[in-house]
């Protein structure tokens, strides 16, 4: 049982690049999220989805976009990557919101120079 | 809005020694309470977590807490640590809408 996979595992992005981070759970969870991880700072929220079709913003979504794809899969894009979008990003599933517990990829490292 | 505050950054501690990590939520409104390990190079894993109920919750490894509402409280505790039990830790707070807000972390480093 995978559970949350991410995909890559470290990216090296030039300011101003592109990318899409992966994500996808086996776990058939309604919810997922994505979050970045800062030194000092914690996890922040970038963007949540509560079920297929259905996105919302977290606390810092400037800079990202993000797509449901289907149940299973949560991806996040970088449109114009910026310095300060260097973090570690993790994805995140429940299988509801309310009190249930998330289940975390291994994060993806990403330094944007 | 929801906040947690974890006080203290980085806290050490001998091998076999109690050990607690603090942490404090604000929320107008009831709140549901976890505790999440992070290994190096890893995600997160939930420890433990308080919906309702009884006050003390009980957790993977050894570990518990106890949920406090007057002092809006949710201090983890661990009566021994071991070597392996070095990590980060987060307390995280929600509502149940569809967020799930982390205090910055506390480092815990058991010394042999």
């Amino acid at each position: 049982n995978a559970g949350v996979t991410q995909t890559p595992k470290f990216q090296v992005l030039k300011t101003g690049q592109s990318m899409t981070l992966q994500c996808a759970q086996d776990m058939n969870h309604n919810s997922m999220y994505w979050y970045r991880q800062d030194p000092g700072m914690g996890l922040r929220l970038i963007y949540y989805s509560a079920s297929e079709g259905t996105t919302d913003k977290g606390e810092v979504p400037n800079g990202y976009n993000v797509s449901r794809l289907n149940k299973r899969e949560f991806s996040l894009r970088l449109e114009s990557a910026a310095p300060s979008q260097t973090s570690v990003y993790f994805c995140a599933s429940s299988e509801k919101p309310s009190g249930d517990r998330a289940f975390f990829g291994q994060g993806t490292r990403l330094t944007v120079v | 809005a929801q906040s947690v505050t974890q006080l203290d950054s980085q806290v050490p501690v001998f091998e076999e020694a109690p050990v607690e990590l603090r942490c404090n939520y604000s929320s107008s409104v009831s709140v549901y309470l976890f505790w999440y390990v992070q290994y190096p190079n890893q995600g997160l894993q939930l420890l433990l977590k308080y919906l309702s109920g009884s006050t003390l919750v009980k957790g993977i490894n050894g570990f518990e807490a106890e949920f406090n509402k007057s002092q809006t409280s949710f201090h983890l505790r661990k009566p021994s640590v071991h070597i392996s039990d070095t990590a980060e830790y987060f307390c995280a707070v929600t509502t149940g809408a569809n967020n799930l807000f982390f205090g910055t972390g506390t480092r815990l480093t058991v010394i042999p």
